[in-house]
């Protein structure tokens, strides 16, 4: 079984379209985040969240909204794409949000804005 | 904001070969963890280290962590094709709030 699963795997779209992508843990962990991967491999944070505690990485446009229907889920929503949104967008899952857990990735969303 | 720098940024070598690859910050961390991400895949934990001068062994890989948490090495020896791969690494700020990530050292290891 898929511990972090993510949909779609690839998205490619139109720039000032809206777009979601769906995240899903089955480890029964607390705490979910949202990732973006530049092209030239930097991971950056853009989300935490536990136990309905939103942490937002301060750089992160307003156009990103996650939302989290339960603890097993946390959906990243992107309104009006631009072109520098063209990434992969990784999903993980923590127990408790501690900085010494181990965190589990998603195999990614690659999205392409054009 | 903190940064994590690693060194070097793309290495090639010939299996058998040993290597080192480094992760430097100017910022004190409270734990460190390195990952391995292969093309097309998320990035899976090899090791998360704590305590400064920490060294932890996982077969054919070694982590070390700087007495001042504020660099760690990975050293790998008798390096096989099956090592290649993206290794990230990541740190915590000292309140577990901050979450950040190196910018990778992509090793190939040739047959």
């Amino acid at each position: 079984d898929t511990a972090v699963s993510q949909t779609p795997k690839y998205l490619v779209t139109q720039m000032g379209n809206d777009k979601s992508i769906k995240c899903e843990q089955n480890l029964g962990h607390d705490t979910m985040y949202w990732y973006k991967q530049d092209s030239k491999k930097f991971l950056k944070i853009m989300f935490s969240y536990n136990n309905k505690e939103l942490i937002i990485n301060e750089t992160v446009p307003n156009r990103f909204s996650p939302k989290s229907p339960d603890k097993a889920h946390l959906n990243l929503h992107i309104n009006s794409l631009e072109l520098g949104d063209s990434a992969v967008y990784f999903c993980a899952s923590s127990q408790d949000g501690q900085d010494q857990e181990t965190q589990y990735f998603g195999p990614g969303t690659r999205l392409l804005v054009l | 904001t903190q940064l994590l720098e690693q060194s070097p940024q793309f290495l090639s070598i010939q299996e058998g070969e040993n290597l080192t690859v480094y992760c430097n910050s100017s910022s004190v961390f409270s734990s460190l963890q390195w990952y391995r991400q292969e093309p097309g895949e998320g990035p899976v934990l090899l090791v998360t280290v704590v305590t400064g001068g920490e060294v932890k062994k996982l077969k054919r890989l070694t982590f070390q962590f700087g007495d001042a948490r504020k660099d760690s090495s990975l050293h790998i020896t008798a390096a096989q094709p099956g090592d290649t791969g993206l290794y990230l690494c990541a740190g915590a700020d000292n309140y577990g709030q901050n979450f950040v990530f190196g910018p990778g050292t992509r090793l190939s290891v040739l047959p």
